[in-house]
């Protein structure tokens, strides 16, 4: 089983609408959470962490379930440039340094 | 200016050469990474130094080595470079408990 797993989509959604995703993690131990942001061809960028207590940032909203073992991201309003690929990051038990990235989740926005 | 800065940032070489791909951050951080993005997108740890301290060792062939003159550069050395070796390889750095931002990434292509 993948330490984080994601569904891989595409997520095709028309502009203007919600959309979520989820994540689910393996290792109950696992201390921090994160949404990172991919575009093509570039580096992956913090999106936003994700708190026990759940956070927002404008139109995104991240959830963490510790009973169940998964992180949620919901997306409101999308716009065409919220098209990418979203990356569900845990780190280990073993070292708050070691990011284990999921494969990510591909969000298509059409007009 | 560039936080973390990686070079070069394609690279195309043969089998059985060595290659080598350099990383800097002026971000002040005391943690530096080595992460590899395989062609299914999968991003995965090989190497973090922390003050010029190797930290975490992933599974990785000794092929790779890789080398931290001080603590704003890490670099990454490969040996008898091979076709599986072909991969996106993103430099990246932190604080403790900070997230990590990442560099540009090094697209190498063994043919």
């Amino acid at each position: 089983r993948k330490e984080v797993e994601q569904d891989p989509g595409p997520f095709n959604v028309p502009e203007g609408a919600t959309v979520a995703f989820n994540c689910t993690y393996s290792n109950s131990a696992s201390q921090s959470f994160f949404w990172y942001r991919q575009d093509c061809r570039k580096e992956p960028k913090l999106l936003m962490s994700v708190y026990s207590s759940g956070n927002e940032d404008g139109r995104f909203t991240a959830q963490l379930n510790r009973a169940s073992q998964y992180i949620s991201l919901l997306i409101r309003d999308s716009k065409l440039s919220d098209s990418a690929t979203y990356l569900c990051v845990v780190t280990s038990r073993e070292s708050s340094y070691k990011l284990i990235f999921g494969s990510g989740t591909r969000l298509l926005v059409r007009p | 200016d560039t936080a973390v800065s990686q070079t070069p940032k394609y690279l195309v070489t043969q089998m059985g050469n060595d290659k080598s791909i350099k990383c800097e951050q002026n971000l002040g951080h005391d943690t530096m990474y080595w992460y590899k993005q395989d062609s299914k997108k999968f991003l995965k740890i090989m190497f973090s130094y922390n003050n010029k301290e190797l930290i975490i060792n992933e599974t990785v062939p000794n092929r790779f080595s890789p080398k931290s003159p001080d603590k704003a550069h890490l670099n990454l050395h490969i040996n008898s470079l091979e076709l599986g070796d072909s991969a996106v390889y993103f430099c990246a750095s932190s604080l403790p408990g900070a997230p990590t931002s990442f560099g540009e990434g090094s697209r190498l292509t063994v043919l």
